[in-house]
């Protein structure tokens, strides 16, 4: 158990809807980093916060957006959604901005229909 | 650009000893750290060098060569357990996000 926990374990939902992915980071961490990892494939960075402020932007479509809560738990949001947006979702934490050593949630399994 | 290459895939036997590499080209470099995931499962931090040399952990070996931008993950005594994928993931910066390689599936017969 790496203390990182994400909710929900898994979700169906149809093309065109908007799902929110949750994140708590483990205790003591400021950074929270989001990835997608479609079926068989590597994990492709979306985007870091770090205590609050967006740190680094990878591939990240304009349909997503995220934000990082005073509490710091962090929440990953996707829109107008697509069948192939089907993917995990993990996200991960880190005591500072570029540590070697990333902390990964569970994920989150994400399936459009 | 930036980029890592593994293999995609490495086969290996029960017992028997696994080398799989990592080459990398990126604008900085500051280490290289390995990862392992098992199907369904969730990334978990192997190793990190910085420097150049051979690092051990138990079973576990990882190398690095800074001048050749080569870094290799080294697994002995191959259990079915290990059978799992290894993501290579440069830290580019002191304050950037890692740099991932595409991952290399490890398939350990008996």
């Amino acid at each position: 158990d790496s203390g990182v926990t994400q909710t929900p374990k898994h979700l169906i939902t149809a093309t065109g809807q908007r799902v929110t992915l949750r994140c708590s980071p483990r205790s003591g961490d400021l950074s929270v980093y989001w990835y997608q990892q479609s079926l068989d494939q590597g994990l492709q960075f979306l985007i870091q916060y770090y205590n609050g402020e967006e740190r680094a932007k990878g591939n990240i479509l304009e349909r997503f957006s995220a934000q990082q809560f005073p509490d710091l738990h962090s929440e990953l949001n996707l829109s107008s959604l697509e069948l192939g947006d089907s993917a995990l979702y993990f996200c991960a934490s880190a005591p500072g901005t570029g540590s070697y050593e990333q902390y990964f949630g569970p994920g989150t399994r994400l399936t459009v229909t | 650009g930036q980029s890592l290459e593994q293999p995609s895939e490495v086969t290996a036997v029960e017992g028997a000893i696994v080398q799989i590499n990592c080459t990398y080209q990126t604008s900085g470099f500051y280490g290289l750290s390995w990862y392992q995931q098992h199907d369904g499962g969730a990334p978990t931090f192997l190793s990190y060098n910085a420097l150049d040399g051979l690092e051990e952990t138990g079973r576990f070996s990882s190398f690095l060569s800074r001048s050749d931008s080569y870094g290799y993950l080294l697994l002995q005594e191959l259990q079915m357990k290990d059978s799992a994928s290894y993501f290579c993931a440069v830290k580019e910066d002191s304050n950037y996000q890692l740099i991932w390689g595409a991952g290399t599936k490890l398939i350990i017969k008996p």
